[in-house]
């Protein structure tokens, strides 16, 4: 089966930046996602990487390793707005999307 | 507003009771899901459906029925469900062949069974 790995929770301070690290073991792969879901809402794309590399959109950023099966989501300048959970998504050899458990990300003032 | 809109939004059950969740998406995609989310676990895929047919279904147990009238809608019916199947149930959408595969996902119908 597919094995998405990422943290339960992490805090940080308004301003600041957070790391959200996502590892992976998929059989095969076509693409990693991020995205944000707010508490009682749906899950809203944040970014798509299927090259090796970093692609930046505004304060958020991610990265990919395809060698090392491995991804981040960086967040910078952090927002009050910005707590919610962040879940990590590998598209398979299949075409089918895998999730991770999600990272909830507490901003604090 | 993403483009999918699902209904009920919250819905409370007991075991013996027949119920139905809707979908419907606005956004022209050829591909729909449902999806479970339990608390502190990943999504669940549960069906997909490609072209209105039925592509995947993820040993779904038979108390959990799909069905997809049109590229537009679809709906999950529920029957003699247990307590354990309380969860979110999310519907998304996608464009189907040669997409990156990016879901647009609805709400979610919060499901409680009593």
């Amino acid at each position: 089966g597919q094995n998405i790995d990422q943290p339960t929770e992490m805090t940080a301070t308004e301003g600041a930046i957070v790391q959200i690290n996502c590892t992976y073991q998929t059989s095969g792969f076509n693409g990693l996602f991020w995205y944000q879901q707010h508490a009682g809402e749906a899950p809203t794309f944040l970014s798509y990487n299927v090259l090796d590399g970093l692609e930046e959109k505004g304060r958020f950023s991610s990265f990919l390793s395809r060698s090392k099966g491995y991804s981040y989501l960086l967040l910078k300048e952090l927002q009050m707005k910005d707590s919610a959970s962040y879940l990590c998504a590998v598209r398979d050899g299949d075409y089918k999307l895998s999730f991770g458990a999600g990272t909830t990300v507490t901003v604090r003032a | 507003e993403t483009g999918v809109t699902q209904t009920p939004r919250h819905l409370v059950m007991g075991m013996t009771n027949k119920k139905s969740l809707k979908c419907e998406q606005h956004l022209g995609h050829n591909a729909m899901y449902w999806y479970k989310q339990s608390a502190k676990k990943p999504l669940e895929l549960m069906f997909v459906y490609n072209f209105k047919e039925q592509t995947e279904n993820n040993s779904v147990p038979s108390r959990f029925s799909p069905e997809c009238p049109n590229s537009s809608h679809l709906f999950l019916h529920l029957h003699t469900l247990q307590p354990e199947d309380s969860a979110l149930y999310l519907c998304a959408s996608s464009q189907g062949q040669g997409d990156t595969g990016e879901l647009f996902f609805g709400e979610g119908s919060r499901l409680t069974v009593l």
